[in-house]
């Protein structure tokens, strides 16, 4: 069964900041890793996905991360953080082979310090 | 290109009520899912629908849930009788056929 961890349950950055939300998975093969943001009161939406081929993958709002097979990790990254980033941050992982479901992290909290 | 559709966005009903949750997913898309999302928590999947089929209804509690997708479209999702602890955010999200789901906004459930 596959699994994911967001270690970081609140995380606080000065605004300009870098940040780097940590995220390890557990499945057996080659995972399809995402990341989604959600704002309270609002649905989910993709950042960013890792299907395959280059490992830095490049999302919206600036987001990057970079899948890493040895360590399991998908870490998401931003160079500057800004006051609209506030919001909640869940990897997930999914799998072909297991029926497309995403598995959710419990996700990280940010909150952004002017 | 329109989005999932849910509605409505906010209930509250007592326990023992019943309730229902309604999706149009994205027109072309033919997996479908349930997930519920208890505050402080990830999204957990309900139940998952491809085409008008159950694909996996594993984490459904089916003696008070009930999900179907009639023609292959629509969805609906169904409290009955509701618990105090089914209070939650119930998220419906579509998919071509791989793993990148794309997620309506969402129905606030508060039970009372």
């Amino acid at each position: 069964a596959q699994s994911v961890t967001q270690p970081d349950i609140h995380i606080t950055v000065s605004e300009g900041a870098s940040l780097e939300l940590r995220c390890n998975y557990s499945y057996g093969a080659t995972p399809y890793l995402f990341w989604y943001v959600q704002s309270p009161g609002q649905g989910l939406q993709l950042l960013l996905k890792y299907f395959s081929g280059d490992t830095l993958v490049q999302g919206i709002k600036g987001f990057e991360a970079e899948f890493k097979r040895s360590q399991s990790s998908f870490n998401l990254r931003k160079p500057s953080v800004h006051w609209s980033d506030a919001a909640e941050y869940f990897c997930a992982v999914g799998a072909y082979n297991a029926g497309n479901m995403l598995t959710f992290g419990g996700g990280t909290r940010l909150m952004v310090k002017p | 290109e329109a989005g999932v559709a849910q509605s409505p966005r906010y209930k509250i009903i007592e326990k023992r009520q019943s309730v229902a949750f309604w999706c149009n997913p994205i027109s072309g898309h033919a997996t479908l899912y349930w997930y519920q999302q208890i505050l402080g928590q990830g999204p957990k999947l309900l139940i998952q629908f491809q085409n008008n089929g159950v694909v996996d209804d594993s984490q459904l509690p089916k003696d008070r849930f009930s999900a179907e997708r009639l023609k292959g479209v629509d969805s609906t999702l169904k409290i009955q009788p509701a618990k105090l602890e089914d209070s939650a955010v119930y998220l419906c999200a579509s998919s071509l056929g791989n793993p990148e789901a794309f997620f309506g906004q969402g129905t606030r459930l508060t039970v009372v």
